[in-house]
């Protein structure tokens, strides 16, 4: 089947740590890869895509990179902020289906 | 960017109530629109797919005389919690898109938070 599996946490950074959150993914198709970002009574933002191997998101200085060889899709920012506390969540949909499987959530916690 | 709107953004009930949740696309016309519900400090699980002008499609597991869906129009579908218990509190988060396929991004409400005392 189709899952997403994400870097448990909660994740505790201080400012302007470099922050890596671990997604692999099993799909039985080819999937486009997602990363959304949940801020504290919200629903669910679109922080970035890719749709094939090797595509690159990025959105607000996050980055991810598609890597089919791996199954990974693991989120990276060079220099967090106390705003970017936040729930992430991984998430893929396989091309010609209309629904999207979810991670797990991984909580971020940036100290000032 | 895409908008979609739920209303109420929060509703506390009587147990043995029922409790309507709109979620609203509006500035575009949704063909699919997703409810999803999320526990407390857990991801987001998928209840039902709802296409304009046809029946809802639950997931497995989801009983659809307790949440019904109404897809009614390419703005509005409703979820209506029956005779709901303590047991349905939870944020319910509605998502749209304007295609059927995986191409089409899903845009997501700021969800519903019910409580049932």
């Amino acid at each position: 089947g189709n899952s997403v599996t994400q870097m448990e946490g909660p994740v505790t950074l201080s400012e302007e740590a470099f922050l890596t959150i671990n997604c692999t993914y099993t799909a039985t198709g080819y999937p486009s890869l997602f990363w959304y970002v949940q801020y504290p009574g919200e629903g669910l933002q679109l922080l970035l895509k890719a749709t094939k191997a090797d595509d690159k998101g990025s959105n607000k200085g996050f980055e991810a990179t598609y890597r089919k060889e791996t199954t990974s899709f693991h989120l990276e920012k060079g220099s967090v902020q106390v705003s970017d506390s936040a729930v992430y969540f991984c998430a893929l949909i396989i091309q010609g289906a209309q629904k999207l499987v979810f991670g797990q959530g991984t909580r971020l916690t940036i100290n000032p | 960017g895409a908008v979609v709107s739920q209303h109420p953004s929060w509703v506390i009930c009587k147990s043995g109530t029922s409790v309507k949740i709109e979620c609203r696309s509006l500035d575009f016309q949704a063909t699919t629109m997703f409810w999803y519900r999320q526990f407390p400090k857990q991801s987001l699980m998928l209840m039902a797919t709802s296409n304009e002008g046809s029946k809802a499609t639950y997931e497995q597991g989801v009983e659809k005389d307790k949440f019904l869906i109404n897809h009614a129009s390419l703005t509005l579908s409703t979820l209506t919690v029956t005779s709901a218990h303590p047991e349905d509190s939870s944020f319910y988060i509605c998502s749209a898109t304007s295609g059927r396929t995986s191409y089409n991004e899903q845009f997501f409400g700021p969800g519903t938070r019910l409580t049932v005392l």
